[in-house]
């Protein structure tokens, strides 16, 4: 099956600077990426995804990076601002999604003021 | 709409007990998925469903879970007897499905669950 893994667990920039987080997954099926951002008490809610067939995507402060050859994808988010400490996952699907995901353990981001 | 909706929000329990955990997926939506997060495992698919018939169970740890879905908007997931270890933050989610352009997984708040 597939396996997901994150890095790193835990990652303190000061606000304003940029914070990477970086997936690796082994199942060359997978073709659906997904990142969501977990606040304490509350459910993972999708901030950006990525389909097998593009490289990079941006929204606004966010990021996320392909490289299907190294089975490699990155979440890159710009300007950071207090409200982004949370807990970010990735995640990989075979499905496009419609199959379950398998998610990495998480990075806590924290922003430093 | 409302969102995913999930009960009860927090179970306390003891081992052996039957726990029984509700979800209710938004409207329209085809998918229904059910995680569990631990600190040690992190977010796991444990069961989900197309159009109310359960597709991969392969995620359910043992004969003690077993997940129904009797109509398109309900779905519980039963732990028959309860153990301390069964103790996590169970996720619902729901989506579209295959054939829509946008294939997000939306999250319920989840329940948290305590076996003593």
């Amino acid at each position: 099956g597939e396996n997901v893994e994150q890095h790193p667990s835990t990652l303190s920039v000061q606000e304003g600077d940029s914070a990477v987080i970086k997936c690796t997954y082994s199942d060359s099926a997978s073709n659906y990426f997904p990142w969501y951002k977990q606040e304490l008490g509350k459910g993972p809610q999708l901030i950006i995804d990525i389909r097998s067939n593009v490289g990079e995507k941006k929204d606004q402060r966010i990021a996320v990076t392909l490289n299907k050859t190294a089975k490699h994808f990155s979440l890159h988010i710009t300007e950071t601002q207090p409200e982004d400490s949370a807990v970010y996952f990735c995640a990989a699907s075979a499905g496009g999604g419609a199959d379950g995901l398998t998610f990495g353990k998480g990075t806590h981001l924290i922003i430093q003021p | 709409d409302a969102g995913v909706i999930q009960s009860p929000r927090h179970e306390v329990t003891e081992m052996g007990q039957e726990v029984t955990l509700r979800c209710k997926p938004i409207s329209g939506h085809d998918y229904l998925f059910w995680y569990r997060q631990t600190m040690m495992r992190g977010l796991e698919l444990l069961i989900y469903f197309n159009n109310n018939v359960p597709i991969d169970d392969s995620g359910m740890p043992e004969d003690r879970f077993s997940a129904k879905m009797p109509n398109a908007s309900f779905s519980t997931l039963k732990i028959q007897p309860s153990e301390p270890r069964d103790s996590a933050v169970y996720f619902c989610a729901s989506s579209l499905g295959f054939l829509a352009a946008y294939n997000e997984q939306f999250f319920g708040p989840g329940t948290r669950l305590t076996v003593l």
